[in-house]
């Protein structure tokens, strides 16, 4: 059975400091797919990133930064010189690339507070 | 151009009722999928249909009932509303093998029941 942590329930910190957000994941299958989404106060759910379990390679996409792990299942994710807009509830996920199980599984997110 | 939207935004209600809950995609994705968001903001997977066909019932009652009439719509069908359902409902999408791909999300329909 597949499973997402995050143990992080809220963070706050002063803006433009950096903030990680730990994400740690449990599968049985070798290939998965992992996911990270941003739920902000107005509610919607905005995808940021998705990365397969064959590339381990670190992403960057301008402040955001992902870190990922498989021989710790860890799939972190680093806001760099946090702002305001970047409060928001975020969610890691992972889908197992099995035919009949075609769902996400979320962990139970992660509210950051940036404070100005 | 939304790509996937969902109607209502709100919806208020009293126990007992039937009500629904529309979902379009524009996306031209084969799968779509419905979740829901308790107050804790935990989000589980209800259903998902690929090509207009039930992929996944996640233990959900049967008051619950998706339809799906073509690749572009999957509504939401709830009798019978209890206290418990009052949730946010997301409506997502995304393209063939679904368990591969990315999931895109609608705005969420938040569910009152009083």
């Amino acid at each position: 059975a597949q499973k997402v942590t995050q143990a992080q329930t809220e963070i706050s910190v002063v803006e433009k400091e950096d903030v990680t957000l730990d994400c740690v994941y449990e599968t049985r299958d070798t290939t998965y797919y992992l996911f990270w989404y941003k739920q902000p106060p107005s509610g919607e759910l905005v995808f940021l990133i998705r990365r397969n379990s064959f590339d381990e390679q670190n992403e960057i996409s301008g402040r955001y930064s992902w870190n990922f792990q498989k021989s710790t299942s860890s799939f972190n994710f680093t806001i760099t010189a946090s702002q305001v807009v970047d409060s928001a509830v975020y969610f890691c996920a992972l889908s197992e690339a099995d035919f009949g199980n075609e769902k996400l599984t979320f962990g139970t997110g992660t509210r950051l507070t940036i404070i100005p | 151009d939304t790509a996937v939207s969902q109607t209502p935004k709100y919806l208020v209600t009293q126990m007992g009722n039937d009500k629904s809950i529309k979902c379009e995609q524009n996306l031209g994705h084969d799968t779509m999928y419905w979740y829901k968001q308790d107050s804790k903001k935990f989000l589980k997977i209800m259903f998902s249909y690929n090509n207009k066909e039930l992929i996944i019932n996640e233990t959900v009652p049967n008051r619950f009932s998706p339809k799906s009439p073509d690749k572009a719509h999957l509504n939401l069908h709830i009798n019978s509303l209890e206290l418990g359902d009052s949730a946010v409902y997301f409506c997502a999408s995304s393209q063939d093998p679904p368990s591969t791909d990315t999931q895109y999300f609608g705005p969420g329909t938040r569910l009152t029941v009083l």
